[in-house]
């Protein structure tokens, strides 16, 4: 069984402050996605990594893909309360399209 | 991106009745869906896959005659949760790949919140 680990599981920061959340496996992915998701909806992709070392930058959120491929980070610069919600992350293995959802880390940005 | 919409996005039942909730890819076809369960603040648990033309394939611990899935056409898959009760309540959620195989990104549906009485 392919297990993702999230950290932290909950944050609370300020508005203006920066953050990374953590994705860590013992697993090889072949892709990795992370997600945000806000109550009462569905997550919604923000980025998908596929190579070995890539990062990728999304206005202020920076995700990074491990070089053995088991783990991920985002990193989010100067905060502001619009960031808050559920973020996950998500791998996949090979050609299966099921994939493997990590806990999740609640964020809460603070005006 | 890709749309997938679900129906309804909220249900209230009394105990022992069936739910269906269904799931829509809405601008292009999906051979497999996944079905999830979310409990609040937590993160989704994959109930099961949902294949179209073939029976799916549930995940352990997911029971299969009490949540029945059928996919009967490429845009269409749907989960009945038959004689509901209350531990039955949560938010259900559908994904739908879009891609080629191994390349494939997961769209997710807005949800459904149910709870049952």
């Amino acid at each position: 069984t392919q297990l993702l680990e999230q950290s932290p599981q909950f944050l609370s920061i300020q508005e203006g402050e920066n953050l990374t959340v953590y994705c860590n496996s013992s697993s090889v992915f072949s892709s990795l996605q992370w997600y945000r998701q806000e109550p009462g909806e569905g997550p919604v992709l923000l980025v998908t990594v596929v190579t070995g070392g890539e990062v990728k930058k999304l206005k202020r959120l920076t995700f990074q893909f491990g070089d053995a491929r088991k783990d991920s980070s985002l990193h989010i610069t100067a905060a502001q309360p619009g960031d808050t919600g559920l973020y996950l992350c998500a791998g996949a293995s090979g050609s299966a399209r099921q994939l493997t959802f990590g806990s999740g880390t609640q964020l809460t940005v603070l005006p | 991106g890709a749309v997938v919409s679900q129906h309804p996005s909220w249900v209230i039942c009394k105990s022992g009745t069936s739910v269906k909730i269904e799931c829509r890819s809405l601008d292009f076809q999906a051979t497999t869906m996944f079905w999830y369960r979310q409990f609040p603040k937590q993160s989704l648990m994959l109930m099961a896959t949902s294949n179209e033309g073939s029976k799916a394939t549930y995940e352990q611990g997911v029971e299969k005659d009490k949540f029945l899935i059928n996919h009967a056409s490429l845009t269409l898959s749907t989960l009945t949760v038959t004689s509901a009760h209350p531990e039955d309540s949560s938010f259900y959620i559908c994904s739908a790949g879009e891609g080629a195989r191994g390349e494939e990104t997961q769209y997710f549906g807005p949800g459904t919140r149910l709870l049952v009485l």
